[in-house]
């Protein structure tokens, strides 16, 4: 089953740090380019950043650029976001995306979700 | 950057209903548009993609329409489990999504 599970979501205070991680499953990992997109409560989508199948080329979104980084590890199947410098409008739910096979394609598998808090 | 906007923000329809939702984008995006379904606390769903490509295991009743910049996901008979929120997204340029159309039932 191919299958995407995030994790290291929480409550952090304004200014903190937290790395949120992605384990994927059923597929081959280092074939696709992954994706990072997030949801304020009651608010609609935003794409956050997107990577490479091999990692060489990082993408983002205007509003965390500089502050997130996002990371991959093909041997262990897994993609990441570093979220620094956090602010309480990064709060949101944040799921991690595989597209179709092109680079910059539609979302076909969608993890459930991990949910990050900034707040003091 | 590529804007998009939807229309309605909230559509009231009941079941067996004809529904149209549609999505301007501020550029041409060609047929780079895809439509998702979300239900609440839940992921979202790809119906759509190269805004006509029904996605494998979605039911033949969704459809999408458009190119350029005029878009359009039809629903041709509403069924009880359809009832959630939709959003259109481009992939043209980055990606940016519609801010949503809560489909309500009446």
């Amino acid at each position: 089953e191919v299958q995407l599970v995030e994790s290291g979501g929480g409550l952090v205070q304004p200014g903190g740090s937290l790395r949120l991680s992605c384990a994927a499953s059923g597929f081959t990992f280092s074939n696709y380019w992954m994706n990072w997109v997030r949801q304020a409560p009651g608010k609609g989508l935003e794409w956050v950043a997107n990577i490479k199948d091999d990692g060489s080329d990082k993408y983002y979104v205007d509003s965390v650029r500089g502050r997130f980084t996002i990371s991959r590890d093909n041997a262990k199947n897994s993609l990441y976001l570093q979220l620094n410098s956090l602010r309480a409008e990064d709060t949101a739910v944040y799921y991690c995306a595989r597209p179709g096979r092109l680079p910059w394609d539609a979302f076909e598998i969608w993890g459930q979700g991990t949910m990050v808090t900034v707040s003091s | 950057d590529i804007q998009m906007t939807q229309s309605p923000s909230t559509l009231s329809a009941s079941v067996g209903d004809r529904v149209t939702i549609t999505c301007r984008a501020s550029q041409s995006i060609s047929n780079w548009l895809a439509w998702y379904q979300q239900k609440p606390g839940k992921a979202p769903k790809l119906l759509i993609y190269k805004a006509s490509s029904l996605q494998s295991g979605v039911p033949s009743r969704f459809s999408g329409s458009g190119s350029g910049t005029e878009f359009a996901l039809t629903i041709s008979s509403l069924q009880p489990d359809d009832f959630a929120t939709y959003y259109c997204q481009q992939y043209n340029n980055y990606y940016t999504f519609g801010q949503g159309t809560k489909l309500e039932i009446k």
